[in-house]
């Protein structure tokens, strides 16, 4: 089945460490993203993507870092600098040009800081 | 700086009643705006719009947008507990901020049986 897969569902950070959060897609999508959302609110804009080996920062791209090179994979690295990172972080990928414009979403992963 | 914002940020209902969300934007080079509706992880899509004035429509749920006065509804007919989630809205920016998708903060709906 085609779709978005993002992995661990739950992971624990302790203080000063870095941690990568991976996110996969064979949707054949050229574009993928990354959003944290916090309790009760909506997505914030980490990074994007829209090709192999290029990215943009988002809104709150400060504490984190993304690479990208494989079309399939956009992971996503959470570093000792981003001083409250617990959050539930959304990746989703989508087609470009012409009018596909719809995001496909993956299952998330809940960061908690130990 | 794009800016998606939504009101109201929560709402409470009983089933039958039926509600308004409300999303107002400002981005540069405007492509789209996109709904989609969160109930546990991944939010899944409900609408698309690009033209102005053109209802979209799916059951109870419809959705229109106004491009002059920048900004879309949400409606929700005869709602259900079911219809309990987070509504989000999205705008899909063009030119040099091409591919950037910016969300407002999201409106937390509830709906009592």
């Amino acid at each position: 089945d085609g779709g978005i897969t993002q992995s661990p569902k739950y992971l624990f950070r302790k203080e000063g460490q870095n941690v990568t959060l991976s996110c996969e897609q064979n949707l054949n999508h050229d574009a993928m993203y990354w959003y944290r959302q916090d309790p009760g609110q909506g997505l914030r804009l980490i990074y994007y993507s829209q090709i192999v080996n290029d990215f943009q920062k988002g809104d709150i791209a400060e504490g984190y870092s993304v690479s990208r090179e494989k079309k399939e994979s956009f992971p996503l690295t959470v570093t000792s600098a981003q001083k409250n990172p617990t959050a539930f972080y959304l990746c989703a990928s989508r087609a470009t040009g012409g009018t596909n414009e719809k995001l496909f979403f993956g299952s998330g992963t809940q960061l908690s800081v130990l | 700086e794009d800016k998606v914002v939504q009101s109201p940020l929560s709402l409470v209902v009983h089933e039958g009643d039926t509600v308004t969300l409300n999303c107002s934007y400002e981005v540069t080079n405007f492509r789209s705006l996109l709904w989609y509706k969160q109930e546990k992880k991944a939010p899944t899509f409900l609408f698309m719009l690009t033209s102005s004035g053109i209802e979209k429509k799916s059951g109870r749920l419809s959705s229109i947008l106004d491009k002059k006065e920048l900004f879309s509804i949400l409606n929700i007919t005869a709602t259900q507990t079911g219809d309990s989630a987070i509504y989000l809205c999205a705008v899909n920016a063009g030119g040099t901020s091409y591919g950037k998708l910016t969300f407002g903060q999201g409106t937390i709906l509830t709906v009592h049986p």
